[in-house]
């Protein structure tokens, strides 16, 4: 059974500090998503990982993705207040299966 | 439309009810997909399309579940004899086709089975 891991489940942390969230996951894959969600809304996308080494950023957030190590990274740097919400990463596991796979999401607390 | 849209976006029932659940895509997007949110959980995969033809439906909890897109754009995931097990928020993704990057999610419709 395919599962993904997130890292931590609950953060709570002070504007202007830096933090990483991690995303294990138990079976190959070369694609990646990272999903932020706010309270009682939709799931916005962030980022698509298609390649072992890939990184990408926007504003305060880079992404990376080890397909050896099976683990994606999401990094924030310089915390703000605006980026309180809950942060998922996805997988696609192929075989067969079309859905991505959930983990279940780091919410993240920004205090100033 | 500009995004997803799905309706609706609140819906109560009783148990043992039947519901609707629509979802209108991204104009142009031929993948469709439904997922399942309980409260404090990542969202669980139900159901894929392509097009009009249902490709994947392995995550459907069992034959109370059901979905139809039968002209290939607008969805209706329909839900007999619903349970208080069955509440939570239903998404609905769409994407230019399978594994084609984005997916591009709705703002779901709450389900409240009392």
């Amino acid at each position: 059974e395919l599962k993904v891991e997130q890292n931590p489940l609950f953060l709570s942390m002070q504007e202007g500090k830096n933090y990483t969230i991690y995303c294990n996951y138990s079976t190959t894959s070369d694609r990646l998503y990272w999903y932020r969600q706010d309270p009682g809304k939709s799931l916005e996308s962030l980022f698509v990982l298609l390649s072992n080494g890939a990184v990408k950023q926007e504003g305060r957030l880079m992404a990376s993705l080890d397909t050896k190590a099976r683990l994606s990274t999401l990094h924030i740097t310089a915390a703000v207040h605006d980026l309180s919400a809950t942060y998922f990463c996805a997988i696609y596991s192929g075989g067969g299966a079309d859905g991505l796979t959930f983990g279940k999401g780091t919410h993240l607390i920004i205090q100033p | 439309g500009a995004g997803v849209s799905q309706t609706p976006s609140n819906k109560v029932t009783e148990k043992g009810k039947y519901v609707e659940l629509r979802c209108d895509p991204i104009s142009g997007h031929t993948a469709l997909y439904w997922y399942r949110q309980s409260l404090g959980q990542g969202p669980e995969f139900l159901i894929y399309f392509q097009g009009t033809g249902a490709a994947d439906d392995s995550g459907l909890p069992n034959d109370r579940f059901f979905a139809v897109r039968p002209e290939g754009s607008v969805s209706t995931l329909k839900i007999q004899r619903t349970e208080r097990g069955d509440s939570a928020v239903y998404l609905c993704a769409s994407s230019q086709d399978w594994g084609a990057g984005e997916l591009f999610f709705g703002e779901g419709s709450r389900l409240t089975v009392l």
